[in-house]
This record gives structure tokens, sequence and C-alpha cells, in this order.
């Protein structure tokens, strides 16, 4: 069975830093891509960044490029985010999102972690 | 960067009869593969969002056949053929088709 657990969601104030973690079971990681979306509260989604199977390859939404980098290890089957300079537009729940085989959507969704910047 | 525009905002919605989604893009997203790079995920109250269609009219795996996706291009139909009580929560459109990922502001289906 497919499983994805993030963690790391906490109260932290503007100009702060969290990192969040994307661990994950049921599937091989390495093969596939992974991203982080999320949702202000009320809000609908919006994607936040993308990384490939092997990780090379990384893309941002421009409001939190620079500030926030995503990364993965494969060995441990992990994804991160790890946010810095945070703005109170950065608070919402955070999903981190299974890329399928062939790239084209979100098979699998975590059930979220809640970033609050106050 | 694209922009998705779905209709209506909200959709009042009686059991065992259709309902319909309307999404737009800016831009085409039709593929030079012939696929076009549109999702539409459910996201129920209280839950995490959950797949339904993909490549615009793919249903993914465990979807009611009463879900259907069509359309091409710039223009985008999610169809539910007999709407079960199950069906509510906020439907969401979106593209992959380029950075950064767009969805739309989503479509609230509730029963009346």
């Amino acid at each position: 069975e497919v499983q994805l657990l993030e963690s790391g969601g906490d109260l932290v104030q503007p100009g702060g830093s969290l990192r969040l973690s994307c661990t994950v079971s049921g599937f091989t990681f390495s093969t596939y891509a992974m991203n982080w979306v999320r949702q202000a509260p009320g809000k609908g989604l919006e994607w936040v960044s993308s990384i490939s199977g092997g990780g090379s390859n990384t893309y941002y939404l421009d409001s939190v490029k620079g500030r926030f980098t995503i990364s993965r290890d494969n060995l441990k089957n992990t994804m991160y985010l790890q946010m810095n300079s945070l703005r109170a537009e950065d608070t919402a729940v955070y999903y981190c999102a299974k890329v399928d085989g062939n790239g084209v959507y979100y098979d699998y969704w975590g059930q979220g972690t809640l970033v609050t910047v106050s | 960067d694209i922009v998705m525009t779905q209709s209506p905002l909200s959709l009042p919605v009686t059991p065992g009869e259709p309902a319909s989604i309307s999404c737009r893009s800016s831009q085409s997203l039709l593929h030079r593969s012939g696929n076009n790079y549109l999702d539409w995920y459910l996201q129920r109250p209280g839950q995490s969002p959950q797949p339904l269609i993909y490549l615009g009219s793919n249903r993914a795996s465990g979807v009611p056949d009463r879900f259907s996706g069509s359309g091409s291009g710039t223009d985008f139909t999610l169809k539910i053929s007999r709407v079960e009580a199950e069906d509510v929560g906020v439907y969401y459109c979106m593209q992959v088709l380029q950075t950064p990922l767009t969805f739309g502001g989503g479509t609230k289906v509730e029963i009346k």
C-alpha cells in the first residue's frame, strides 16, 4: 500500500525557517518524481515545487524561488522542503504528492502538514 | 503562466442527476504527443485531494465510470453522469503542460 506522510509543520515567526519532510512507503521511491502542493486556509490548491526521481531536476513557483529548496534522500525514502525567510502568505497546509509513472498526474497525496507564519 | 478558469464556482446538484464542470486554460494544453495535459482532482471535505481524470479523459485507478473528462486545447469538461452523495466536495482542474503547474480555482459541488 502506498503511503505518504508529511511532518514538520509548525507555527513560525515571519523571517523564520522550517523543514518539511515527506516519508513514503509502498513503492520504489527513486523511480518517481515528487511534488509539494499547498493550500492556504479556505483557499484553493497551489503547486509549490517539483523534484525528479534522481533529484537532479528541480522546479519552483516564482514566489518561493530563492527561499525554498526541495530535495530528496532516496535511501531514506524521504523528500524535503527547506523553507527560509517565511512570510505570512506561506501559511498553508503543505501536501506532498507522488507523480505517476508517465509524469502526468498526482496518483497519491499525503494528508498534509500545517505551516503557520505569524 | 497558464491561467486556469473554472465554472461554475458552486454547483448544487440533485442525487441521480448529471452534473458538469467547465475548465478553460489561457493557452492550449495540447502537447505534440496528441495528449492534453489536463488533470482533474476531487477534494472531499476534510480530506486530501484525490485524482479523478488525467490527460483530459483518462480515469485514474479506482474512479467510478460515472466520471468522464472531455475537451481539447483550451476547453475542458468534467461530467458526472449520475451524482451520488459521496461526490460532494471541491473539484479542481490542473494543467501539467509547463511550470509553474497551475490549478483552477475550484468548483464546490454540494447536494441540493
